[in-house]
């Protein structure tokens, strides 16, 4: 069973730049999640999609937007770089969504991203 | 969303129990108790899942009292490879698949 992947492990642009990042998910998950950890905090929900459709957003600007392909990999695409988007960002994936008790998520290693 | 609190960091010693305690006082009827570990550079692993009373599995327990306000995630004989930060999440399936994280308690195993 291969686990949750991310690519790429380290990333570093500069402000205003665009960025995607890129998840594959568990063998066998159909939903994908995607956090940003800010240094010594704990993750923060971006948002979920579940069968290519985005299926609940935390309070991220718009910028921030992604994609579920139908082998259920997914991107998270962020536009106009900011220097506070300096962060871990996890993607994570569960099998199905709200599947009775809180729906246990299955993180990859994360991307650490960089903004000069 | 039920919020949570638990304390920012903890010491302990190899060999010793270890119990982290969490406090939320607004979880709802349909709220489930979740705890995950994270180590550094790393993404946060499940540990377990309880709703009420008493909740095992091979790396820990967690204990809910009738109440449900607060939750206790026991640690037994922990070794150097448990620290790690533990975080607490209330919540249920209809949030939206939404995991809310708080700051978590840093544990600090000692040898």
């Amino acid at each position: 069973e291969t686990g949750v992947t991310q690519s790429p492990t380290h990333l570093i642009k500069t402000r205003g730049q665009q960025v995607t990042l890129r998840c594959s998910s568990q063998s066998g998950h159909n939903t994908v999640s995607w956090y940003q950890q800010a240094l010594g905090q704990g993750p923060q929900f971006i948002f979920q999609y579940y069968r290519e459709e985005e299926n609940g957003r935390g309070n991220f600007p718009p910028r921030f937007s992604g994609l579920q392909f139908p082998n259920y990999s997914s991107e998270l695409n962020v536009n106009a770089l900011e220097l506070d988007d300096s962060a871990l960002y996890l993607c994570a994936s569960s099998l199905v969504p709200g599947q009775g008790a809180l729906d246990t998520q299955y993180f990859g290693p994360g991307t650490r991203l960089t903004v000069l | 969303l039920a919020k949570t609190t638990q304390p920012i960091s903890m010491d302990s010693y190899e060999g010793q129990e270890v119990n982290i305690t969490c406090s939320h006082n607004n979880i709802a009827t349909n709220d489930y108790i979740t705890w995950y570990q994270q180590f550094p550079s790393q993404g946060p692993r499940f540990i377990i899942q309880g709703y009420k009373t008493k909740v095992t599995n091979e790396v820990a327990s967690l204990f809910i009292p009738a109440d449900r306000k607060s939750s206790t995630l026991s640690l037994p004989r922990v070794s150097l490879s448990d620290t790690a930060v533990y975080y607490c999440l209330v919540g249920a399936h209809n949030q939206g698949g939404k995991l809310i994280f708080g700051q978590g308690t840093e544990l600090s195993v000692k040898p």
